[in-house]
């Protein structure tokens, strides 16, 4: 059974802090590592999809990078617009296309 | 271009009732997955549909729930009899295709409460 865990669950964070956020994962065979972010009271907003070790995407102050075991979401002198939660979820070759999702990750910036 | 449409965002409902969760999937998206995140849990597969078609339901509980994606209209999850147990949050996906790029985009969710 594909499994994710992410660490920290919860973060709190000076604006302008950098940190990072932890995605482990067990898969048989990855397809592709996404990862979301999550307001309170919304749907998941797609922000990156990963598919092979050494991979990395940008968008704005979050870096995603990926190895064969996790994979890491940066996040560079954040903002508190950037307070969410954010989602890891694996997808396997053989899964019939369904995202298997860990609990998270909420961050707070404080101003 | 509208995003996934789900409805209604709220939805309370008496133990023993019916509820019935709607889903219009993004414009040119052939492929829909309902999740459903309960309190303090991660979202959870349930079911993958095409037009017509359930291409895995492996993640609905085999009693009581039910989802269709008809060829004219949207998707329904539908849960009979309800229990307090299924009080959570229910939320519908779409991708375009099912290739190496198939993101699925989430709607805002339906959230259930069972009195």
């Amino acid at each position: 059974e594909d499994q994710v865990t992410q660490s920290p669950e919860a973060l709190r964070l000076q604006e302008g802090e950098s940190s990072s956020l932890n995605c482990s994962y067990t898969v048989s065979g990855l397809r592709g590592l996404f990862w979301y972010r999550q307001d309170p009271g919304k749907g998941p907003e797609f922000l990156f999809t990963l598919y092979s070790a050494g991979e990395e995407k940008e968008k704005e102050r979050l870096k995603a990078t990926l190895t064969k075991k996790e994979s890491f979401l940066h996040i560079t002198a954040p903002k508190p617009e950037d307070s969410a939660t954010y989602l890891c979820a694996v997808q396997a070759r053989r899964g019939n296309n369904r995202l298997a999702f860990g609990k998270g990750n909420q961050v707070v910036v404080i101003p | 271009n509208a995003g996934v449409m789900q409805n209604p965002r709220h939805l309370v409902r008496r133990r023993g009732q019916e509820a019935r969760l709607r889903c219009s999937p993004m414009k040119g998206h052939s492929h829909v997955y309902w999740y459903r995140q309960l309190p303090e849990e991660g979202l959870k597969f349930m079911v993958y549909l095409q037009k017509e078609n359930i291409i895995d339901e492996s993640g609905m509980p085999k009693e009581r729930f039910s989802a269709e994606f008809p060829k004219e209209g949207p998707s329904i999850l539908r849960i009979q009899q309800v229990v307090r147990g299924d009080s959570a949050a229910y939320f519908c996906a779409s991708s375009p295709q099912v290739d190496h790029t198939d993101t699925q985009y989430f709607g805002p969710g339906t959230r259930l409460t069972v009195l």
